[in-house]
């Protein structure tokens, strides 16, 4: 268990309908990073919080937001949901900003988009 | 986009041989590390190497890194079926933060 949570395990929705995931990082740790696991596109980051500031921004799209609340769990929302959406979405979280900060990862959500 | 490319793509061997799993990577890093993610599950971080590194070693782990050709291996020694799982490999860049890009990584089955 790596002490980051995340909810819910499974989601299944359809086309263009709106989904919010949900992390709780671990105990300490400010910053959190959400990723985007595909069969096609492989693991890739999406964007990146540190104590409520927005820090970095990967392949995010436009119909993707987040946001870290001031209890540091952070929110991934999914709008307008198209087939190719479907993925394993992972949270993760650090101590801080340092580039050998560990990174540790929730057991992820699975979204399914019908 | 994917920083690089692991290779091979997928691995079988018996229990008690060693595994080598190789990743390349584009552009500079800070490090690389190297994750374990058990069929659809999170990932687990396993050993970070850092760009002054060459050689690292954790129990029946050892990493190398090898930063003029841009490629790291990861050897699991005297594998067991428990060891069954993709291993990706994942940089952080030199200059971009601490986000981590991932290779596309190895699934290695470790037959009893």
């Amino acid at each position: 268990d790596s002490g980051v949570t995340q909810t819910p395990k499974h989601l299944i929705t359809a086309t263009g309908q709106r989904v919010t995931l949900r992390c709780s990082p671990r105990s300490g740790d400010l910053s959190v990073y959400w990723y985007q696991q595909s069969l096609d596109q492989g693991l890739q980051f999406l964007i990146q919080y540190y104590n409520g500031e927005e820090r970095a921004k990967g392949n995010i799209l436009e119909r993707f937001s987040a946001q870290q609340f001031p209890d540091l769990h952070s929110e991934l929302n999914l709008s307008s949901l198209e087939l190719g959406d479907s993925a394993l979405y992972f949270c993760a979280s650090s101590v801080g900003l340092a580039a050998s900060d560990t990174q540790y990862f929730g057991p992820g959500t699975r979204l399914t988009v019908l | 986009s994917q920083q690089g490319e692991e290779d091979p793509q997928a691995l079988s061997i018996q229990e008690g041989e060693n595994a080598t799993m190789n990743c390349s990577y584009k552009t500079s890093i800070n490090n690389l590390q190297w994750y374990r993610q058990n069929s659809g599950r999170g990932l687990v971080h396993l050993i970070l190497i850092r760009s002054n590194e060459r050689e690292k070693h954790s129990g029946r782990l050892r990493v190398t890194l090898d930063t003029s050709k841009k490629s790291s291996s990861l050897l699991i020694t005297a594998s067991r079926a428990a060891d069954t799982a993709s291993y990706f490999c994942a940089t952080a860049g030199a200059n971009a933060g601490n986000m981590l890009t991932f290779g596309g990584g190895t699934r290695l089955m470790v037959k009893p």
